[in-house]
């Protein structure tokens, strides 16, 4: 199994150019997240699904948009980068809404993104 | 609004010494998490706390919850330098599978 894989590792944006990160994951999870890293800040959710075809909004959801129109993808997009939107992203899946005992999200690697 | 707020959040410590880190949270919940973030790496689950009391260990590290006080602790016992790392708590928020993270606590063990 590969876990939770994201594309791309690194990417650097001019102001206003839009790009979509993917994240892919083989473990057959319902839940899928995408987090944005900023330093001393911990993790911010963006936006989240409950399910193949859901979305919702997290705690920074301006400026993104995501869809899961498969269940072991979710897309995260941005449509006309800002620098402020300079960070780290994180992928994470798991298994329903953390309801089981060792319920917990499993992260991918990254994509470290600079909009200059 | 949940809040979750960790101390310290750098914490530069001698190998062989025990130190505690502090996770407290704003509003109700019950369950609780700590995840090991290595340089430029992902994310690795450690702990999973999902009542009041809860107690689990591995290795030289050992987490509790005190859902009552809003507190979890992250204690090292005897630590070595491969448990240099960055340390995150975070909790559960409004179901959902949904989490709040802390800021982080950035450990560095020396010789």
């Amino acid at each position: 199994n590969a876990g939770v894989t994201q594309t791309p590792k690194f990417r650097v944006l001019k102001t206003g150019q839009s790009m979509t990160l993917l994240c892919a994951q083989d473990m057959n999870h319902e839940y899928m997240y995408w987090y944005r890293q900023d330093p001393g800040m911990g993790l911010r959710l963006i936006h989240y699904s409950v399910g193949e075809g859901t979305t919702a909004k997290g705690e920074v959801p301006d400026g993104y948009n995501v869809s899961r129109l498969k269940k072991q993808n979710f897309l995260l997009g941005l449509e006309s980068a800002a620098p402020s939107q300079t960070s780290v992203y994180f992928c994470a899946s798991s298994p329903s809404g953390l309801g089981g005992s060792t319920d917990t999200q499993y992260f991918g690697p990254g994509t470290r993104l600079t909009v200059l | 609004e949940l809040k979750v707020e960790q101390n310290p959040l750098f914490l530069s410590m001698q190998e062989g010494k025990n130190y505690t880190i502090y996770c407290n949270y704003s509003t109700t919940s019950d369950r609780l998490y700590w995840y090991r973030q290595d340089p430029g790496k992902s994310l690795e689950s450690l702990f999973v706390l999902l009542s009041n009391g809860a107690v689990k260990q591995e290795g030289r590290l050992m987490a509790s919850l005190d859902t009552k006080a809003r507190l979890s602790t992250l204690h090292i016992t005897a630590a070595v330098h491969d448990l240099s790392a960055t340390y995150f708590c975070a909790v559960e928020f409004n179901q959902g599978g949904k989490l709040i993270f802390g800021q982080g606590t950035e450990l560095s063990v020396k010789p």
